[in-house]
């Protein structure tokens, strides 16, 4: 597999926006996830974007894509304290996933 | 909807001992991972099926074994624990889509100390 990186933690204040980052190597990868984790669960998956896309929107979630910067990107607007939890970005190749090392949220109400 | 569901959810080994977790999935999927997560790395890929009876290994396979007997079933077994073993262990099964690639679905993890 490849390296994905991610910043361990973020903190931002309820209502404000979060920008969460993630950066891949594979560029082979046709798609690109995003996967929420609360503590005590298992990962569960937010939203995913295949890789000719630059943008997605699914209600608060917006994903951008830099293919060619390798540069993988979720917002999360007006952000909640139930939005605290960690993130993982992940790229396929083959059949599998390659998984960032995850960035912790923190809601501060 | 049961999901993925993984038996036990905690255990404690002493160093030597020898223990099996099992994954159990009902959604008919083709594919299934086992991984481990320790703080700051992410999740790890131990082993993984890609269909009944077959497995393969994946980023950290030492010190494990898996067996899938039937497609719903993906066992990992651990022979002789050892302190490094200490993690938490997920489960996650995937079907195969070709418009949206390997989305993968996750069992709630399995706990395990080991002394």
């Amino acid at each position: 597999g490849e390296d994905v990186e991610q910043s361990l933690f973020l903190s931002v204040r309820e209502g404000d926006s979060s920008v969460i980052n993630c950066t891949y190597t594979d560029s082979s990868s046709t798609y690109l996830y995003w996967y929420k984790q609360e503590p005590g669960a298992g990962l569960q998956l937010l939203t995913y974007i295949f890789s000719n896309m630059d943008m997605k929107q699914d209600q608060r979630l917006t994903v951008l894509l830099n293919k060619k910067d390798k540069h993988l990107s979720l917002r999360i607007a007006d952000t909640q304290t139930g939005d605290s939890a960690i993130y993982f970005c992940a790229e396929t190749y083959s059949n599998m996933l390659t998984f960032g090392g995850g960035t912790r949220l923190m809601v501060k109400p | 909807n049961a999901g993925v569901t993984q038996t036990p959810k905690f255990r404690v080994l002493k160093t030597g001992q020898s223990m099996t977790l099992l994954c159990a999935q009902d959604m008919n999927h083709e594919y299934m991972y086992w991984y481990r997560q320790d703080p700051g790395m992410g999740l790890r890929l131990i082993h993984y099926s890609v269909g009944e009876g077959t497995t393969a290994k994946g980023e950290v396979p030492d010190g494990y074994n898996v067996s899938r007997l039937k497609k719903q079933n993906f066992l990992l077994g651990l022979e002789s624990a050892a302190p490094s073993q200490t993690s938490v262990y997920f489960c996650a099964s995937s079907p195969f889509y070709r418009e949206r690639g390997n989305i993968q679905y996750f069992g709630a993890g399995t706990r395990l100390s080991v002394l």
